[in-house]
């Protein structure tokens, strides 16, 4: 059964920092994808990996992946307050076909 | 120009009750799945399917029926609805094809069981 687990699942931090959110994944996959949510909102895609040694960067956000190490990490640079969501993992596989099994999700608040 | 769009977007309704949620993309897609967010937040996949292939969880009961009238449209009808139904369920589509990997998600249909 594929597993995917992803730490912290809470974290407050302030603005400025950096933080870093880590993602595990109990099978191969040939994928593994980085969704933000806002409370009461849909699931916006923010990073695709898809080969190992992959890194994505988009603005404060960097995601890379070791699938030696089935492990995925998000990285928050100098964290601003719109940063403030819950933000997933997912690996391709695990119920069938193309679908997605998540992670819990990690709750990310940011204090000015 | 929604890319994947649901309706309803809030659907209330009493125990045994059967009811239908549609969904639509217009990104020209091959696969479309439902997935099911719980009080937790936690998102578990229900269904794929792709030129008429489905996928189903096995942790799905079989009152969950998908059905797909053209490539653009999967539909989630549920029957005899208990109240552990209650949940946001998502509609999404991806292709297959190199480089269009990303899952596009719709906006979501808030599912209260009384």
């Amino acid at each position: 059964e594929l597993k995917v687990e992803q730490n912290p699942l809470f974290l407050s931090m302030q603005e400025g920092k950096n933080y870093t959110i880590y993602c595990n994944y109990s099978t191969t996959s040939d994928r593994l994808y980085w969704y933000r949510q806002d409370p009461g909102k849909s699931l916006e895609s923010l990073f695709v990996l898809l080969s190992n040694g992959a890194v994505k960067q988009e603005g404060r956000l960097m995601a890379s992946l070791d699938t030696k190490a089935r492990l995925s990490t998000l990285h928050i640079t100098a964290a601003v307050h719109d940063l403030s969501a819950t933000y997933f993992c997912a690996v391709r596989g695990g119920g069938g076909a193309d679908g997605l099994t998540f992670g819990k999700g990690t709750h990310l608040i940011i204090q000015p | 120009d929604t890319a994947v769009s649901q309706t309803p977007k809030y659907l209330v309704t009493q125990m045994g009750n059967d009811k239908s949620i549609k969904c639509e993309q217009n990104l020209g897609h091959d696969t479309m799945y439902w997935y099911k967010q719980d009080s937790k937040k936690f998102l578990k996949i229900m269904f794929s399917y792709n030129n008429k292939e489905l996928i189903i969880n096995e942790t799905v009961p079989n009152r969950f029926s998908p059905k797909s009238p053209d490539k653009a449209h999967l539909n989630l009808h549920i029957n005899s609805l208990e109240l552990g139904d209650s949940a946001v369920y998502f509609c999404a589509s991806s292709s297959r094809l190199a480089g269009k990997e990303t899952q596009y998600f719709g906006p979501g249909t808030r599912l209260l069981v009384l």
